[in-house]
């Protein structure tokens, strides 16, 4: 258990829809981040949150937002969904801003069927 | 652009040595390497990570030569459970998080 929590594990919806995936990073962590993987892709980088503020983006679709609580989780939002969103959606922790030594603690994923 | 290479997969059988290498060229002065280990439907989970010579824990090893353009992991004596995607990362500017890349598929084989 790498103590990041995602949820839902599997979410099934329409095209044109829009769906909101959670994240609770590791305890202490600050960093948050938000992998996107396809069939047969490797990890896409979408975007990085450090205490509250973005850090780093990715190729993160302008479909697509994210955000990071008071409380540290964070949350991807993901509308005007096509088939192709269709994917499984990582959540990372790490204990600082992401410097290269930081080791990422990643959650079970969001697997997105989009219909 | 992709900051390492590696090979896309690998075959081997249980009991042998896998070594994974990596090459990465444009590494900067302070960029550690780390591989992560992914199964399917998993997130990727952390094996080792190194800056020079050699780290070793009780997972793997990480061979760094002096010019740190490349990096090997060596998995010792692999079973069934090792057959996974592994990952080779280095630091990329500011944030090294940016590309996994496609990673090594390494099947291992009765």
């Amino acid at each position: 258990d790498s103590g990041v929590t995602q949820t839902p594990k599997h979410l099934i919806t329409a095209t044109g829809q829009r769906v909101t995936l959670r994240c609770s990073p590791r305890s202490g962590d600050l960093s948050v981040y938000w992998y996107q993987q396809s069939l047969d892709q490797g990890l896409q980088f979408l975007i990085q949150y450090y205490n509250g503020e973005e850090r780093a983006k990715g190729n993160i679709l302008e479909r697509f937002s994210a955000q990071q609580f008071p409380d540290l989780h964070s949350e991807l939002n993901l509308s005007s969904l096509e088939l192709g969103d269709s994917a499984l959606y990582f959540c990372a922790s790490s204990v600082g801003q992401g410097a290269t030594n930081e080791k990422l603690f990643f959650g079970s994923g969001t697997q997105l069927s989009v219909l | 652009l992709a900051k390492t290479t590696q090979p896309i997969s690998m075959d081997s059988y249980e009991g042998q040595e896998v070594n994974i290498t990596c090459s990465h060229n444009n590494i900067a002065t302070n960029d550690y390497i780390t591989w992560y280990q992914q199964f399917p439907s998993q997130g990727p989970r952390f094996i080792i990570q190194g800056y020079k010579t050699k780290v070793t824990n009780e997972v793997a090893s990480l061979f760094i030569p002096a010019d740190r353009k490349s990096s090997t992991l060596s998995l010792p004596r692999v079973s069934l459970s090792d057959t996974a995607v592994y990952y080779c990362l280095v630091g990329d500017g500011n944030d090294y998080k940016l590309s996994f890349g496609a990673g090594t598929t390494v099947t291992v084989r009765a």
